[in-house]
């Protein structure tokens, strides 16, 4: 069964370093999205792309993240400079255009010390 | 503002029937969704209901009503499994999805 990828699955690092994430969508899913989800918390969506297009990043910070889809297929979120308050799980998701059911990755877990 | 209400926790028995509630105020609506989330791990995708009644799917079963901005999800035969987080996600006007902070679901022997 297919199903997105994500890496790495755990992060560590130190406030004001820099930190990448990476996601590839289930195949031939056109829509992808980046979510933060806080401990106890609904997930947040941070960018929408529709294939290398952002759709949404209305709620993504950018004054420190950036998110891109180059070639529409797996895509990089970065954070720079890291804080302690993005201490978070960052979620991948993807779904076929058309559909509303959105398929999610095992997400990477990021903590900031 | 966008609103989406659901109890923080609530602890069941095995093998008993139990009901979790979402009541929501968004800016129109385009679709409720139930995710499953079990500790640690990605949200998956249970069940997805636009109409008013009542969707079921094996043990699991969603209710709609849009009139009144109320969906539950029903779980019977309740397993030690079935322990997790259940999220409540309305997908608003602009098909972007709002997302209940979810009802941590503890299921006792």
């Amino acid at each position: 069964e297919a199903e997105v990828a994500q890496s790495p699955r755990y992060k560590i690092t130190e406030k004001s370093q820099a930190v990448a994430f990476w996601c590839d969508p289930i195949s031939g899913h056109a829509t992808l999205y980046w979510y933060r989800q806080i401990l106890g918390q609904g997930p947040e969506l941070l960018v929408q792309f529709q294939d290398e297009s952002v759709v949404d990043d209305s709620q993504l910070p950018k004054d420190r993240f950036s998110a891109e889809r180059l070639k529409g297929v797996d895509s990089t979120l970065k954070i720079q400079p890291a804080e302690l308050g993005d201490s978070a799980m960052y979620l991948c998701a993807s779904s076929l255009d058309g559909s509303y059911e959105q398929y999610f990755g095992p997400g990477t877990r990021l903590t900031v010390t | 503002g966008q609103n989406i209400d659901q109890p923080t926790e609530m602890t069941a028995t095995e093998g008993a029937i139990v009901q979790i509630n979402c009541t929501y105020q968004t800016s129109g609506f385009n679709g409720l969704f139930w995710y499953q989330q079990h500790a640690g791990e990605a949200p998956t995708f249970l069940s997805y209901n636009v109409l008013d009644g009542l969707e079921e799917k094996g043990r699991f079963s969603s209710f709609l009503s849009r009139s009144k901005g109320y969906s539950y999800l029903l779980l019977k035969e309740l397993q030690m499994k079935d322990s997790a987080s259940y999220l409540c996600a309305v997908m608003d006007s602009n098909y972007q999805l709002i997302w209940g902070a979810g009802t941590k679901l503890i299921i006792k022997p």
